[in-house]
């Protein structure tokens, strides 16, 4: 039962526009997400995350939203660049579980077109 | 400076043989992690170890086992019962104690079946 989802494994977006990751979660306990991008044949790198007090956290070009009545939150790129093309994996994190492990999405691999 | 070393980049295994991934961290961070990729399955956690001579199995850990003598230090040994063990192996570590738990990774392993 995957508690994290990502049903798009893939998109394709033009140099210069915005590109959307979006992510659903299914367990109301999770109050801590993140999301990664990973090259190939790399580690993920943290990219941003948001706490479920929030509904929005931005880092330059990154932006988080998070809407906690759907259960869904979306990574915003804007202006997508080519070296912005990776695999991006949403990231969950139990209330007050101290140092369990994050729960993964499968990824969505974005590509940015020159 | 900083960070998680796995080592080697990749590696190759005999049938029946068992191999050991290295994982190496000076972040002086607590808990740290084994992750496996497949194409199209995300991050699959494996083990994972919240403090020194202790850890618990994550979701495949069959035919894997690891150890945890020394903070730094979270090898895995990929015993001869794991029946598929052509993947991308991910370590990470991250801090205890906190709300929001980061986990950072490592360059990664990649596992080949001779």
């Amino acid at each position: 039962d995957q508690q994290v989802k990502q049903n798009s494994p893939s998109l394709s977006v033009q140099e210069g526009r915005i590109s959307i990751l979006n992510c659903d979660y299914t367990n109301s306990m999770f109050d801590y997400f993140l999301w990664y991008k990973k090259y190939p044949a790399e580690g993920p790198t943290f990219l941003i995350s948001i706490s479920s007090i929030k509904d929005k956290n931005e880092d330059g070009r990154f932006t988080v939203f998070l809407n906690k009545s759907a259960k869904h939150l979306s990574l915003h790129i804007v202006p997508s660049q080519p070296g912005d093309s990776a695999v991006y994996f949403c990231a969950a994190k139990l209330r007050n579980s101290g140092n369990t492990p994050l729960v993964f999405g499968k990824g969505t691999r974005l590509s940015v077109i020159a | 400076d900083g960070g998680i070393t796995q080592s080697p980049k990749y590696l190759f295994r005999k049938e029946g043989q068992n191999v050991t991934l290295s994982c190496e961290q000076n972040l002086n961070h607590d808990a740290m992690y084994w992750y496996r990729q497949d194409p199209g399955q995300g991050l699959r956690l494996i083990y994972y170890s919240q403090i020194v001579n202790d850890f618990q199995k994550g979701d495949i850990a069959e035919g894997y086992s690891v150890s945890r003598e020394k903070k730094e230090s979270f090898p895995l040994t990929v015993t001869s019962a794991q029946k598929n063990p052509t993947a991308f192996y991910l370590c990470a570590s991250s801090h205890t104690g906190l709300a929001k738990n980061i986990q950072y990774f490592g360059a990664g392993t990649r596992l080949s079946v001779l």
